[in-house]
């Protein structure tokens, strides 16, 4: 099994729809963290979360809402989906104060379709 | 800004050296260099990291500037499997952002 997945894999939504992207580990990482990533470019940080009750806004966390229920999970939601968020969406987990040395495990991805 | 830039693009020759090189002017004394690369359809993965000195593993080496405004990752041998989009990034006050990296084309 993978250190972090993803679910679901690929996913085709409607405009206006809510729809929520899961991500669990088992690395036993304190820090997770949630990415998108549009054709050629690279990946931009939409929310980070630090531990359970820590949970920070990254660069574009407009439009995007996160829940971390539990150490090994930290999902995030679109609350009414538009197409310019589709995307590939990455999940990330970190060690704290060993991702200077270590770095971050990232999941597979899960593309999603706003339509 | 924890800001880095690299080319867009850069092309090797299968089993040849390549240097791929990354100026970060604005690192501060304690941010670490991490090196990450993207093969199609995966995730980012961990690759090398520096502080101050010259590293070495078993995917690449990494050479850090003394002033640590630039570094360069080296692939000693290039193969197809290393074609892939390369990231050079450093991690502040605990998040990490990507720029847009730079693609390696390996020829055979």
């Amino acid at each position: 099994d993978a250190d972090v997945t993803q679910t679901p894999r690929n996913r085709i939504t409607k405009t206006g729809k809510r729809i929520m992207l899961e991500c669990s580990q088992t690395k036993g990482h304190d820090r997770m963290y949630w990415y998108r990533q549009d054709p050629g470019l690279g990946l931009r940080l939409i929310y980070y979360s630090f531990d359970v009750k820590d949970i920070n806004k990254g660069e574009i966390s407009d439009g995007y809402s996160v829940s971390r229920q539990a150490q090994a999970k930290f999902s995030l939601s679109l609350e009414s989906a538009i197409p310019n968020q589709t995307a590939l969406y990455f999940c990330a987990t970190s060690d704290s104060g060993k991702d200077v040395n270590y770095g971050y495990t990232f999941g597979s991805g899960t593309r999603l379709t706003v339509v | 800004d924890a800001k880095t830039t690299q080319p867009n693009s850069m092309e090797s020759n299968e089993e040849e050296p390549v240097h791929l090189p990354c100026n970060h002017s604005t690192i501060s004394g304690t941010d670490y260099i991490h090196w990450y690369r993207q093969l199609p359809s995966q995730g980012p993965e961990y690759v090398i990291h520096g502080l101050t000195s010259n590293v070495n593993n078993r995917m690449a080496s990494l050479a850090i500037a003394e002033d640590r405004k630039s570094s360069t990752l080296i692939l000693h041998r290039a193969t197809l499997r290393d074609a892939a989009v390369y990231y050079c990034i450093f991690i502040r006050r605990g998040d990490m952002r990507f720029g847009a990296g730079t693609r390696l084309t390996v020829k055979p």
